[in-house]
């Protein structure tokens, strides 16, 4: 059974950077593509940004210069941090699998909230 | 950039009744690309429908999804308790790569 385990910093003032990490089990890291995506308190969903072992990445233009995911498969995590934090960046932040189909995510962490605030 | 719109933006039912969820894109979705899925407070989403149509692992035959091009629909035949919850569309392939609709609550009349 595939399980996600996501971990943050809970709160972060502004300005600064955020860094979360998606530790996987039950899977091999290296054999599928991993997402980040988040939810602001009483909001829709928002992608972020995805990895794939080979080295492969892709961003949400609407984060980009200021998301960076990388990943480690000797841990079998993949992280994100989120530079330049404001109000805005404050949500549920959720790791997630991408199916083997490619479209869609198939396990979800259960996610970390992350607040921004002085 | 496809945009996303689901309808209604809350649907009030009772226990029985069916459900009749859509998702509207900006612009045509593969229908290989698009996904349903379902959010309970406090929870992750769960992934119900992919490819348009097609059943996740472990989902009620009571949940379909249907439709192609601009036009995607989910609809639950006979609602449950445990039915009632958040619903996100989502597809694969514009700009971003992935993107979800709004969402649409489904709740008890």
């Amino acid at each position: 059974q595939v399980h996600l385990q996501e971990s943050g910093p809970g709160l972060v003032k502004p300005s600064e950077t955020a860094s979360l990490t998606c530790v996987v089990s039950g899977d091999s890291i290296s054999t599928s593509y991993w997402s980040w995506i988040r939810q602001p308190p009483g909001k829709g969903l928002e992608w972020i940004a995805y990895i794939y072992y080979g080295g492969s990445t892709n961003y949400n233009p609407s984060l980009e210069g200021r998301v960076t995911i990388s990943l480690d498969a000797s841990r079998s995590l993949f992280s994100l941090r989120l530079t330049s934090v404001t109000a805005a960046d404050t949500a549920v932040y959720y790791c997630a699998r991408v199916s083997s189909g490619g479209a869609d995510f198939d396990h979800w962490g259960q996610g970390t909230l992350v607040t921004v605030s002085s | 950039e496809i945009v996303l719109t689901q309808s209604p933006g809350t649907l009030s039912l009772s226990p029985g009744e069916r459900a009749t969820l859509s998702c509207r894109a900006s612009q045509s979705v593969t229908s290989s690309h698009l996904a349903w899925y379902q959010q309970k407070p406090g929870q992750a989403p769960r992934l119900l429908i992919y490819g348009a149509s097609t059943r996740a692992t472990g989902i009620p035959d009571r949940f379909s999804g249907s439709g192609s091009g601009t036009d995607f629909t989910l609809t639950i035949s006979r609602l449950e308790p445990e039915d009632f919850a958040v619903y996100f569309c989502q597809q694969f392939g514009g700009s971003p790569i992935f993107s979800f609709g709004p969402g649409t609550k489904v709740q008890t009349k």
